[in-house]
């Protein structure tokens, strides 16, 4: 079975923190997506990646930035939170083609007091 | 910009009731679309669905998909309280590399 791992289930920073979001998948995926979900917005992409070292911009990429050093991992970099980005935060990875579902994490809920 | 839009945005009924949830969709170069299923933690995968009027069926769920029109259907029968979940819908495109989520259904079946 495949399974992703996002490092924190519950997670709370203070404005101005930069925080890290880790997520690691164990099958070898090559994409992984990082998306946030707020209440009445569905899953809005925020990075994705196709390869170590490769990464994209999504549909709300501002104030994130994104790591992929190994293709099991890829990490999200709040860069100096505010409490706008206070989210659910999920990961998900999939294998390449637009024809493979994504296998998601359990989510990191974030609170930025 | 792609767009996909779920409904109803959210949905009670009672066991046993037969549910209908509506994913209409206007993407370029369209490859799939995906249903998910999300109750307290990860979303989990459902259907994918890529050719016109074939329908993909899982117990007691079944989906289809209309490429003319640009929707598809997600269909429960005999609901159960374990259905209550929040229902995603993604379209996929082919040239921008990602998917697009709707804002979900959330279905609240009452015992």
């Amino acid at each position: 079975d495949v399974k992703v791992t996002q490092s924190s289930r519950y997670l709370v920073k203070r404005t101005g923190e930069k925080v890290f979001l880790e997520c690691v998948q164990d099958m070898d995926h090559e994409n992984m997506f990082w998306y946030r979900q707020d209440p009445g917005l569905g899953l809005r992409l925020i990075y994705f990646s196709y390869d170590v070292k490769m990464k994209e911009k999504g549909d709300i990429p501002e104030g994130y930035s994104v790591s992929r050093e190994k293709k099991e991992r890829f990490s999200l970099i709040l860069e100096s939170a505010s409490t706008n980005q206070t989210s659910m935060y999920l990961c998900a990875s999939s294998f390449p083609l637009g024809n493979q579902p994504q296998h998601f994490g359990d989510g990191t809920r974030l609170s930025i007091l | 910009e792609d767009k996909v839009v779920q409904s109803p945005l959210s949905l009670v009924v009672h066991e046993g009731d037969t549910v209908t949830l509506n994913c209409s969709y206007e993407v370029t170069n369209f490859r799939s679309l995906l249903w998910y299923k999300q109750e307290k933690k990860a979303p989990t995968f459902l259907f994918m669905l890529t050719s016109s009027g074939i329908e993909k069926k899982s117990g007691r769920l079944s989906s289809i998909l209309d490429k003319k029109e640009l929707f598809s259907i997600l269909n429960i029968t005999a609901t159960q309280t374990g259905d209550s979940a929040i229902y995603l819908c993604a379209v996929y495109n082919t040239n921008a590399g990602k998917s697009t989520f709707g804002d979900g259904t959330t279905l609240t079946v009452k015992p």
